[in-house]
């Protein structure tokens, strides 16, 4: 049964930082892209970043680009993204969902606010 | 980047109900689009892949159809569990882009 379960949410100030992990199991992890995907109650669904099965290939929103940086570890079967700068606007429930966008985790939610 | 639109943003059914979602793209993605469902406190879950191919363990109420720009995602007859809101995601193109959802609410 594939699995994605993410974890490191919580609450961070504006300007601070975060990173998101996720555990996958029951799938050859090395050959999947993996992505990360938002949800506000404002905005709905938002594509946030993506890597590539190796992880030399990475994209990212433009909403995003240069403050978070996605990474992966095969050995360990985990993805990650590492939220820097963090805004108001970046407060969302964060999903980690494998390549073809067919399975997706229970989401972390992450509160930004002072 | 692609603007997926999604009509209605809420409808109001009854069990038994059919029920047709629309999803517009702004330009052309062949049959690049899945459907998800979305409960309350829940993940959302593919349904539809490809446009019109229904995902293995999903009922056989829930079709899809539609290629180009016009998407439709039709529920044959409404079951309770089915009360939930769904969005169209294309990934023709980078970057991938979700329809902003509609809600499907007990009449």
């Amino acid at each position: 049964e594939v699995q994605l379960v993410e974890s490191g949410g919580g609450l961070v100030q504006p300007g601070g930082s975060l990173r998101l992990s996720c555990a996958a199991s029951g799938f050859t992890f090395s050959s999947y892209w993996m992505h990360w995907v938002r949800q506000t109650p404002g905005k709905g669904l938002v594509w946030v970043s993506r890597i590539n099965s190796d992880g030399s290939t990475s994209n990212y929103a433009d909403s995003v680009k240069g403050r978070f940086t996605i990474s992966r570890d095969n050995a360990k079967n985990m993805v990650y993204v590492q939220m820097n700068s963090l805004r108001a606007e970046d407060m969302a429930v964060y999903y980690c969902v494998r390549g073809a966008v067919d399975y997706w985790g229970q989401g972390t939610l992450v509160t930004v606010s002072s | 980047a692609i603007q997926m639109t999604q009509s209605p943003s809420s409808l109001s059914a009854s069990v038994g109900d059919r029920v047709t979602i629309t999803c517009r793209a702004s330009q052309g993605i062949r049959n690049d689009l899945g459907w998800y469902q979305q409960r309350p406190g829940e993940a959302p879950k593919l349904l539809i892949y490809a446009a019109s191919s229904l995902r293995s363990g999903v009922p056989s109420r829930f079709s899809g159809s539609g290629s180009g720009t016009d998407f439709t995602l039709t529920i044959s007859s409404l079951q309770p569990e089915d009360f939930a809101t769904y969005y169209c995601l294309q990934d023709y193109n980078y970057p991938p882009t979700f329809g902003q959802g509609t809600k499907v609410e007990i009449k």
